[in-house]
């Protein structure tokens, strides 16, 4: 069964700094796509960053950006520039990549970072 | 382009009830997938449907069951409510396997007394 697992319960930045959060995973899938989630008070998760396993190019949108290590099975999160409205629970979510057939995207989550940022 | 809606916003039931939980999907999208996330813990897959034929379960008792409608608006059933069944359920929909991300609503926050 693949699990996610992100070992930092809350992180803290100042505003315009930096700050990364972590991320590792455990799959025997070879092909799948990892995903950073994030999660304000008004409850609704929304998509920060997408990541194909079989691209080694590391994504990036904007001010955040990943760090795939696929062979450590690392996927940790960047943020640059802090902003007082990226203040949030962070989840990283994986699914598996799918070979045709019957669709089956579930996300499996890790358990969340929040993130404060200070002005 | 409409979000992902999800109705009703908070429920308060009591233990032993039954309670529907409906689900608008996005615009385009016709998979939808249900998840249960207990305060301070990441989402917890339920299932998921595509094209109104569920095709995948997580680790949910069959007294936790849901239809998708042919406009690819879904529905979350609960039946026999037990006081762990206290959680946000969101409801995500996306483009055939998602893996392009799913776009979430806000969730229903059930709690059951």
């Amino acid at each position: 069964a693949q699990t996610v697992t992100q070992s930092q319960p809350e992180m803290s930045v100042q505003e315009a700094e930096t700050v990364t959060l972590s991320c590792t995973y455990d799959t025997s899938e070879s092909d799948y796509y990892l995903f950073w989630y994030k999660q304000p008070p008004s409850r609704q998760m929304i998509l920060v960053i997408r990541q194909e396993a079989y691209k080694q190019q590391n994504a990036t949108e904007n001010r955040f950006s990943v760090n795939f290590q696929k062979a450590a099975k690392s996927f940790s999160l960047k943020i640059s520039d802090s902003q007082l409205g990226d203040a949030a629970m962070y989840f990283c979510a994986y699914t598996r990549a799918n070979a045709g057939g019957t669709s089956y995207g579930k996300l499996t989550f890790g358990q969340g970072t929040i993130l404060t940022v200070h002005p | 382009e409409t979000g992902v809606t999800q109705s009703p916003t908070h429920l308060i039931k009591t233990r032993g009830q039954q309670v529907t939980l409906r689900c608008s999907s996005q615009s385009g999208h016709n998979t939808v997938s249900w998840y249960q996330q207990a305060l301070g813990q990441g989402p917890q897959f339920i299932f998921q449907y595509y094209r109104e034929e569920e095709n995948g379960r997580g680790n949910f008792p069959p007294r936790f069951s849901g239809l998708q409608f042919p406009n690819y608006s879904s529905e979350l059933n609960v039946n026999a409510l037990e006081l762990d069944d206290s959680a946000l359920y969101l409801c995500a929909s996306g483009e055939g396997t998602g893996n392009y991300g799913y776009t979430f609503g806000s969730g229903t926050r059930l709690t059951v007394v």
